[in-house]
């Protein structure tokens, strides 16, 4: 039961435009969400993160947005750089009760110079 | 201050071995997952662990796996009799329970390879 899904597996995106990561969600309780990227042989290192009681947050060329009514987020980030060729992974807590911290399946995002 | 330390970094162990993975979390984090990922695969929930307590396993395969994070010492999951099925990045994160909004921090796993 996949509670974090993100359908697409792979975005392809020329340099210097925006790439668009989505992700959506199943459980309603889930009230934090983060993003985090990850490179071939490294762990995954936290990108940015949204409360629900937000719809937006932003931080240099990354911004997140919440729909909660929808149960989607997505990742924009602007420009695009090569640098950012990477597998992006969605996750979901609850803060209250288990704390439980669940991933989508990743979407890598290649930026072609 | 450190980050979440994961050793080793590479394992290889024979069909029917036991594989052992340890993982410190952050200085002052008593709370930790532990994550399995497949090759070509997203992070599979595995555990969920304070100190001297699981918390949700509902991740973990029923046999062969368990997992412990003692008062002291590192966090460990242990593979009995591993198969070739097994072998897969495995990643734990630790957070600080006690504060509101904060990310998990990963360690750079640990490459299972079963042989």
């Amino acid at each position: 039961d996949q509670q974090v899904k993100q359908n697409s597996p792979s975005l392809s995106v020329q340099e210097g435009r925006i790439s668009i990561l989505n992700c959506d969600y199943t459980n309603s309780m889930f009230d934090y969400f983060l993003w985090y990227k990850k490179y071939p042989a490294e762990g995954p290192t936290f990108l940015i993160s949204i409360s629900s009681i937000k719809d937006k947050n932003e931080d240099g060329r990354f911004t997140v947005f919440l729909n909660k009514s929808a149960k989607h987020l997505s990742l924009h980030i602007v420009p695009s750089q090569p640098g950012d060729s990477a597998v992006y992974f969605c996750a979901a807590r609850t803060q209250t009760g288990a704390n439980n911290l669940f991933f989508g399946t990743g979407t890598r995002l290649t930026v072609i110079p | 201050n450190a980050g979440v330390m994961q050793n080793p970094r590479h394992l290889v162990r024979r069909r029917g071995q036991e594989a052992r993975l340890r993982c410190s979390p952050m200085k002052g984090h008593s709370h930790v997952y532990w994550y399995r990922q497949l090759p070509e695969e997203g992070l599979k929930f595995m555990v969920y662990l304070q100190k001297e307590n699981i918390i949700d396993e509902s991740g973990m395969p029923k046999e062969r796996f368990s997992a412990e994070f003692p008062k002291e010492g590192p966090s460990i999951l242990r593979i009995q009799q591993v198969v070739r099925g097994d072998s897969a990045a495995y990643f734990c994160a630790s957070f600080d329970f006690g504060r509101l909004n904060t990310e998990a921090f990963f360690g750079q796993g640990t490459r299972l390879t079963v042989v």
